[in-house]
């Protein structure tokens, strides 16, 4: 089935500094999503891209689809406390109707 | 208000003592599931349904079954829990499969 690598597993910043999370996969997806999961809270959505190269923002969040739409980031700048959680991405790609998601990077923000 | 809604929300139970989680949505989505999230794995899809009557397995589907009888409910059941099925479970829906999903807020289960 269909794979989608993530990196890196954990991540601790001190506040201010900036974040990204990668997403990998070995095949072409339709799309990707990103979540945010609050410690002991659900995933929450955060935006979906589904073209080729397409990048977007939502406040100090920037989100990017690669060219071959193999991969995908997530970039926070100058994070906060209020950033602290587990980031996702999520696809449902090629003929399958499952959707699979990634292992998650797990954020701490050091005040 | 729009909402995912899941219960029992905590549950301790004992090897092969059937059980079952329920799920309901009120947004007349199409698409549910069901995951369970484990330390290290990430969101690991069970079962999900396209919509009513129609269901199907995700990746890790042995020890689990789902129905199917109504837009809104999809309640998972596990007919003879064993210890490895200890996780934190989350049911979701969305419009589509490729929509923007709404997770209820989990289900943590320990199967002693």
């Amino acid at each position: 089935g269909q794979q989608v690598m993530q990196i890196p597993q954990y991540q601790h910043v001190q506040e201010g500094e900036d974040f990204t999370t990668y997403c990998n996969s070995s095949t072409t997806l339709s799309n990707i999503q990103w979540y945010k999961q609050r410690p002991g809270g659900h995933p929450v959505f955060l935006i979906q891209l589904v073209k080729s190269g397409e990048v977007k923002k939502q406040k100090r969040l920037t989100f990017q689809f690669g060219e071959a739409k193999k991969n995908s980031s997530l970039h926070i700048t100058a994070t906060q406390t209020t950033d602290v959680g587990t980031y996702f991405c999520a696809s449902s790609s090629g003929g399958y109707q499952k959707v699979t998601f990634g292992t998650g990077t797990k954020l701490q923000v050091i005040p | 208000e729009a909402q995912v809604t899941q219960n029992p929300r905590y549950l301790i139970t004992v090897t092969g003592k059937k059980l079952t989680v329920t799920c309901s949505q009120n947004m007349n989505h199409e698409y549910m599931s069901w995951y369970r999230q484990d330390p290290g794995l990430g969101l690991r899809q069970i079962y999900y349904s396209m919509n009513v009557e129609v269901t199907d397995k995700g990746d890790v589907p042995e020890g689990y079954k789902v129905s199917r009888k109504e837009k809104r409910n999809f309640p998972l059941i596990l007919e003879s829990p064993s210890p490895n099925q200890t996780s934190l479970y989350f049911c979701a829906s969305s419009l589509g499969r490729r929509n923007e999903q709404f997770f209820g807020p989990g289900t943590r289960l320990t199967v002693l």
